[in-house]
């Protein structure tokens, strides 16, 4: 069964330091998200992606925060310089044309020291 | 106003009890209504999607009163794999809105 992959499991990373966090969506998916989760808190949106560029974006998405497809299998999502706050699960998650049901990637787990 | 608001539990019931959920939003303007299930450090993963005229999926029932705003789920005979966190998940665009999540944990 196709599924979203995400690497690496656990990144720890000093404040202030850039994290690239890498997804690879469902081949035949067209539409890409991040959603982040802080331990013990809900699931949270961060963006929507579709066609080479983001279509919905929240507030936590801020100027730090950037996603890219390089090429035509992964999803990116950087941190500029992280903050201690930062820390959370980060999941990825893909949708097919047509489909409602997002897949989710198992996440990245992010530590900033 | 939370914008999906749930029961944070725990649920704690015995194999084979009948346990139901309940979930409110806050816009009335959301289309699409979900349940997810959570299981410790992991990722949601879609339980079912839930229709206004109520559906079921083997021992897994939800029911949407789009007046009231409201959402349930039902679990029939649980099972010990049932044991997850529930999330009552909302949307308007495709952007999904989630709720804290409710705890069950069904004990032998």
């Amino acid at each position: 069964e196709p599924e979203v992959t995400q690497t690496p499991s656990h990144q720890v990373t000093q404040m202030g330091q850039e994290v690239i966090l890498r997804c690879v969506p469902i081949s035949n998916h067209l539409y890409f998200y991040w959603y982040r989760q802080i331990l013990g808190q809900k699931v949270e949106f961060l963006v929507s992606f579709y066609n080479n560029e983001i279509s919905e974006k929240s507030e936590i998405f801020d100027d730090q925060f950037s996603v890219e497809r390089p090429d035509g299998s992964n999803f990116t999502l950087k941190i500029r310089s992280t903050k201690l706050e930062d820390s959370a699960m980060y999941f990825c998650a893909s949708l097919g044309q047509g489909g409602n049901e997002q897949f989710f990637g198992p996440g990245t787990r992010l530590t900033v020291l | 106003r939370k914008e999906v608001e749930q029961d944070p539990g725990p649920f704690n019931v015995p194999e084979g009890a009948t346990v139901a959920f309940n979930c409110t939003y806050s816009n009335s303007a959301s289309q699409s209504f979900f349940w997810y299930r959570q299981d410790c450090r992991k990722e949601p993963k879609l339980l079912m999607s839930v229709y206004s005229s109520g559906n079921e999926d083997g021992r897994f029932t939800a029911q949407l009163n789009r007046a009231s705003q409201y959402i349930s789920l039902l679990i029939r005979d649980s099972k010990l794999s049932d044991s997850a966190t529930y999330l009552c998940v909302v949307a308007n665009t495709d952007k999904l809105i989630f709720g804290t999540g409710t705890r069950l944990q069904v004990f032998p």
